[in-house]
This record gives C-alpha cells, sequence and structure tokens, in this order.
C-alpha cells in the first residue's frame, strides 16, 4: 500500500537548487511527512520532516500544499555529495515503522 | 558523537550457524529498531523496541530474536541463518518520549551473507 509517490531518477546541476517533489494524496490528519536519503553503502540519513507548515533546517527546506497532499523537498545548493536515493514517507504518530519505497536516484553534475 | 553503532560491518555466514548482531545508541533515545535491506527494495522492519524492556515484531520477524539488553545496546539474533537472511542489516532509534514524531536514526548497517 503505497502512501507516496516520487520520480524514479533526476538529474541536478551543481550549486543549483535541486526540487524532488513527492505525492501523497491519501495523507490522513496526524500523519506527518519525512525525507530521508541514502547515500550508497552508508544508513538512511535523517533530511526534514513536518505536518503542514513548511520546515527548514540546515540541509533543506520541506514546502507541504495546503491540502497536504504533495510536497517539495529543496536541496539550496546541490553538491557531488548530495547525489543520493531520497526516499518520501508518510507517518502516523503511533506508527513506529518507516515504509520506505523505492524513492528518487538523484544525481549531481558537474 | 557516535550516534547509532552497528558491529560487525561484515560478516559471512554458514546455513545453519547462529549469529549476534549488535547495536548501540548514544542519544539517549528510548525506541530502537532493526530494519534489513534486500537488493533494490526498500527497508522492512524486523522487529522494534518502544521502550527498554519491551520488544515487538515488525513487518519480517520470521527467523529472528532481539533483546533489548539495556537502554542503549539492542541486538538481532539469528538463530539459524538461512540463505534467504542474505541482507543488509540497519539499527536505527528515535527519541519516543514526551515530543511525538521524532525522526529515526539509522546506523551504517551490517552486511550479512549467508552461504
Amino acid at each position: 500500500d503505497a502512501k507516496t509517490t516520487q520520480p524514479p531518477s533526476m538529474d541536478c546541476a551543481e550549486g543549483r537548487a535541486a526540487n524532488l517533489p513527492c505525492n501523497h494524496s491519501t495523507i490522513s490528519g496526524n500523519e506527518y511527512v519525512y525525507w530521508y536519503r541514502q547515500i550508497h553503502s552508508q544508513g538512511p540519513q535523517y533530511i526534514i520532516h513536518g505536518l503542514k507548515n513548511n520546515e527548514t533546517n540546515e540541509m533543506a527546506s520541506l514546502i507541504i500544499t495546503e491540502d497536504r497532499k504533495s510536497s517539495t523537498l529543496i536541496l539550496p545548493h546541490a553538491t557531488l555529495r548530495d547525489t543520493a536515493v531520497y526516499y518520501c514517507i508518510v507517518r502516523g504518530s503511533n506508527d513506529y515503522k518507516l515504509s520506505f519505497g523505492a524513492g528518487t536516484t538523484v544525481t549531481v553534475r558537474a | 558523537n557516535a550516534g547509532v553503532t552497528q558491529t560487525p560491518k561484515f560478516q559471512v555466514l554458514k546455513t545453519g550457524q547462529s549469529m549476534t548482531l549488535q547495536c548501540a545508541q548514544d542519544m539517549n533515545h528510548n525506541s530502537m529498531y532493526w530494519y534489513r535491506q534486500d537488493p533494490g527494495m526498500g527497508l522492512r522492519l524486523i522487529y522494534y523496541s518502544a521502550s527498554e524492556g519491551t520488544t515487538d515484531k515488525g513487518e519480517v520477524p520470521n527467523g529472528y530474536n532481539v533483546s533489548r539488553l539495556n537502554k542503549r545496546e539492542f541486538s538481532l539474533r539469528l538463530e539459524s541463518a538461512a540463505p534467504s537472511q542474505t541482507s543488509v542489516y540497519f539499527c536505527a532509534s528515535s527519541d519516543t518520549g514526551i515530543r511525538p514524531n521524532q525522526p529515526q536514526h539509522f546506523g551504517d548497517g551490517t552486511r550479512l551473507s549467508i552461504l
């Protein structure tokens, strides 16, 4: 039961902003949107999460639409080290597991 | 700050052998988790421990046992390894105290091959 839909891949130029879309049209009121990334051979790395307001931290910004059916992760100045698989995950407050789908493979090119 | 530490990083076993994967976190988190990741697939939850002294099954618990040794440590045991358990195993922890929906933080994994 896929809760999120992401494009399978995208390219980004180094130094430019990377905008990663995610659709979660069946999200319910108590479910948060989380973003993780996995660089080859490493464990998943937490990036950011939010409920309905836009969020920003040192790594990225998360923009959630007003109806909460979609969101965008923004990496403001992509570097080669940002090449990774990015996962958008919807998780409720009572859910212990994170359900990782296929994610988006982001390749940052020099 | 080490975060979540997993040992060993790599291991090769023969079918039928037993093994314990170790995980320790230094973030004073209440909850800990074991996931497995197979090639080209997302992570699947094996077991989790919501707090010290409790453990619960996840999506794929068959063939595994876990022990929450103390607040810092959560181990995963394969009693009789099978080739189908060849995978990368990730441990994670999260702070599920007063503030809800805190993120899980992952270790770098144990790569396990069973021949």
